[in-house]
């Protein structure tokens, strides 16, 4: 099966403007999930889809970010404005199950550097 | 709130030779656990889990790890180490339920080099 695919794997953008990234889960799962790791620091959770709907977003930082499940295949999250400390890579993962022992799938990540 | 803390950032250790990368955990009643690694430029790969039971797991390529619940610890373990298992590895934790049961909490990664 194909794996979660993440779009795109380097973004370079100025402070102030907007990025919008992309993650296509394993197909068939409904779970979706967003994370992000800041340089040197842990990995941290952003929020849960399950289908279309958004099942838990308390880790999303501020209303600058914006995630979406439109149909409840693809997600989208976007920055806008970004700005500098937003650099880092963002991990998307799916799981078939919204169980808490259901291993999750992550895609490589989108590098995000904001200048 | 759950926690995760990997005490070392970096384990070096020679091919052949057992490895072990520490994990200690917080976190409200009982734990899922998981380790996870990563290779450069690559996402996580789901190594193994402890969901209840056997407190030894044994997972891909040869890794197990030993849950503790009375130290709170989740170390990663292997026998013999190969120059191939050098990566990134993530230890994470969530509670079995309440409040965050779908998040993962990952502690900080620590990275293996296996020498030649």
């Amino acid at each position: 099966e194909a794996g979660v695919t993440q779009f795109p794997s380097h973004s370079v953008i100025e402070k102030g403007q907007t990025v919008t990234l992309r993650c296509d889960p394993i197909s068939g799962h409904d779970n979706l999930y967003w994370y992000r790791r800041v340089m040197g620091k842990e990995i941290k959770f952003l929020l849960h889809f399950v289908k279309e709907s958004k099942q838990d977003e308390s880790g999303m930082p501020n209303n600058r970010f914006l995630a979406e499940r439109t149909g409840g295949t693809y997600s989208t999250l976007k920055v806008q404005p970004a700005e500098l400390e937003d650099s880092g890579v963002y991990f998307c993962a799916s799981s078939q199950e919204g169980t808490g022992f259901s291993p999750l799938h992550f895609g490589n990540g989108t590098r995000l550097t904001v200048t | 709130a759950q926690s995760v803390a990997q005490p070392e950032d970096q384990v070096n250790v020679a091919e052949g030779n057992p490895l072990t990368v520490k994990c200690t955990y917080s976190v409200s009643g009982n734990p899922y656990l998981f380790w996870y690694v990563q290779y450069p430029n690559r996402g996580l790969q789901f190594l193994l889990k402890y969901i209840t039971g056997d407190n030894l797991v044994k997972g891909s390529y040869g890794f197990e790890a030993e849950f503790n619940k009375s130290q709170t610890s989740f170390h990663l373990k292997k026998p013999s180490a190969l120059v191939s298992d050098s990566a990134l590895y993530f230890c994470a934790v969530r509670p079995h339920s309440g409040a965050g049961s779908y998040q993962l909490t990952f502690g900080k990664g620590t990275k293996l080099s296996v020498i030649p």
